[in-house]
């Protein structure tokens, strides 16, 4: 059974560019949320899809949007990138939107370099 | 925004037991989770708290106190491949399952 998969493991990026993270959940799994953690901080949360939308938003400019595909895979965008975007990009994947008692399960992460 | 507290750094000695404390405002609280993070790595899912009291799990057992706003993760038999960041991550009852607010998070090193 596979977990929570993410693509790329790694990327450098220029000041100014746009950037696409992917993230495949755990298998049953509708729910994904992305996070970001900086290096020794506590992972941030950015936002979370569930049935292909947005359900819930972070304290994160515009310039971060995502997207989730009918098989529950998603997205995460970043324009306009800035040297403070740098950081480990991680998704969680979890089981309904409210109601279920169940952990959000984490993916390895994506880490981002913007230079 | 709620602060979530923990401390940053701790270190104890391989066999030892380590207790890490985490502190939140007690409104809106729904549930609070403990992961483990090594470097470079994902957060691993340790445990889960709602109601008040102790869960065990083996090595690990996490506490909370709702009234206190308090929750704290102890960690026994202290082995060298327990060293790694633990974060404590709280649930609001206005979020979903998946939106968590984490702590900084606390690096334990186990030394020989």
């Amino acid at each position: 059974d596979a977990g929570v998969t993410q693509s790329p493991t790694h990327l450098i990026k220029t000041r100014g560019q746009q950037v696409t993270l992917r993230c495949s959940p755990k298998s049953g799994h509708d729910t994904v949320s992305w996070y970001q953690q900086a290096l020794g901080q506590g992972p941030q949360f950015i936002f979370q899809y569930y049935e292909e939308e947005e359900r819930q938003r972070g304290n994160f400019p515009d310039r971060f949007s995502g997207h989730q595909f009918p098989n529950y895979s998603s997205e995460l965008n970043v324009n306009a990138l800035l040297l403070g975007d740098s950081a480990l990009y991680l998704c969680a994947s979890s089981w309904g939107l409210k109601g279920q008692n169940t952990e959000a399960f984490f993916g390895q992460g994506t880490r981002l370099t913007v230079v | 925004g709620q602060n979530i507290d923990q401390p940053t750094e701790m270190t104890a000695t391989e066999g030892a037991i380590v207790q890490i404390n985490c502190t939140y405002q007690t409104s809106g609280f729904n549930g609070l989770f403990w992961y483990q993070q090594h470097a470079g790595e994902a957060p691993t899912f340790l445990s889960y708290n709602v109601l008040d009291g102790l869960e065990e799990k083996g090595r690990f057992s996490s506490f909370l106190s709702r009234s206190k706003g308090y929750s704290y993760l102890l960690l026994k038999e202290l082995q060298m491949k327990d060293s790694a960041s633990y974060l404590c991550a709280v649930r609001w009852t206005t979020d979903s399952w998946g939106k968590l607010q984490f702590g900084a998070g606390t690096q334990v090193v186990v030394t020989p």
